[in-house]
């Protein structure tokens, strides 16, 4: 069973400071790893995707990889209260045939003006 | 093309009632997927196609539920004989399947539609 873990919030942080949001996937042949941010009662939106070890940075959020910890996480920098939204990780796995992501449960984040 | 998109966007039926689902993905895509979500969890997956063919289910996916894309355009979910437990968002994505890891997979959702059964 493909396991994609995150801690579900919320947190908090103060408006222009840094989120640090992170993941933890249990399959270890996983290949691509996505964040999507999705806001209360809609849907989810991709954010970035990442699939080779180290950052990928897209304004002001930057996605970092360590696949030897199985680890991936997103920061967001210069934090504002339009990005208070529930963040979901998302792991592609190979072999799965169907390109399906499997998703954690989300953080939520609260960015406090 | 503007995304995605779905409807009804909301359904309220009463239990062992059917209901249908309708998705159009983006029209170059050829991949596309039913998810379920229910609150404070993330997306499920529920089945997938690509073109036509079904190629992916789900063990969510009980024998109640059906889904087609015929032509490998829309695609319908239907629940037969819904039940409380099959409350929930049912999302729907497409994504264009392609060589290589890169930008392959990005999976685009649409609105959703919001199931409440009572």
């Amino acid at each position: 069973q493909k396991e994609v873990e995150q801690n579900s919030g919320p947190l908090s942080v103060p408006e222009g400071a840094i989120a640090s949001l992170n993941c933890t996937y249990s399959d270890r042949g996983s290949q691509s790893f996505f964040w999507y941010r999705q806001y209360s009662g809609k849907s989810p939106e991709l954010i970035m995707f990442i699939y080779s070890n180290g950052d990928k940075e897209d304004g002001r959020f930057t996605a970092q990889l360590n696949k030897a910890s199985q680890y991936v996480s997103l920061l967001i920098r210069d934090s504002q209260p339009s990005d208070s939204a529930t963040y979901l990780c998302a792991v592609r796995s190979p072999g799965a045939g169907s390109y399906q992501l499997t998703f954690g449960k989300g953080t939520k984040l609260s960015v406090i003006p | 093309d503007t995304g995605v998109s779905q409807n009804p966007r909301h359904k309220i039926t009463k239990r062992g009632q059917n209901v249908t689902f309708r998705c159009d993905p983006i029209s170059e895509h050829n991949r596309l997927y039913w998810y379920r979500q229910t609150l404070g969890q993330g997306p499920e997956f529920l089945t997938y196609f690509q073109n036509e063919a079904q190629l992916e289910k789900s063990r969510l996916l009980s024998d109640r539920f059906s889904a087609e894309r015929p032509k490998g355009s829309f695609s319908t979910l239907e629940i037969q004989r819904t039940e409380q437990g099959d409350s929930a968002m049912y999302l729907c994505a497409s994504s264009l399947g392609g060589p290589g890891l890169a930008g392959a997979n990005v999976l685009t959702f649409g609105a959703g539609s919001r199931l409440t059964v009572l």
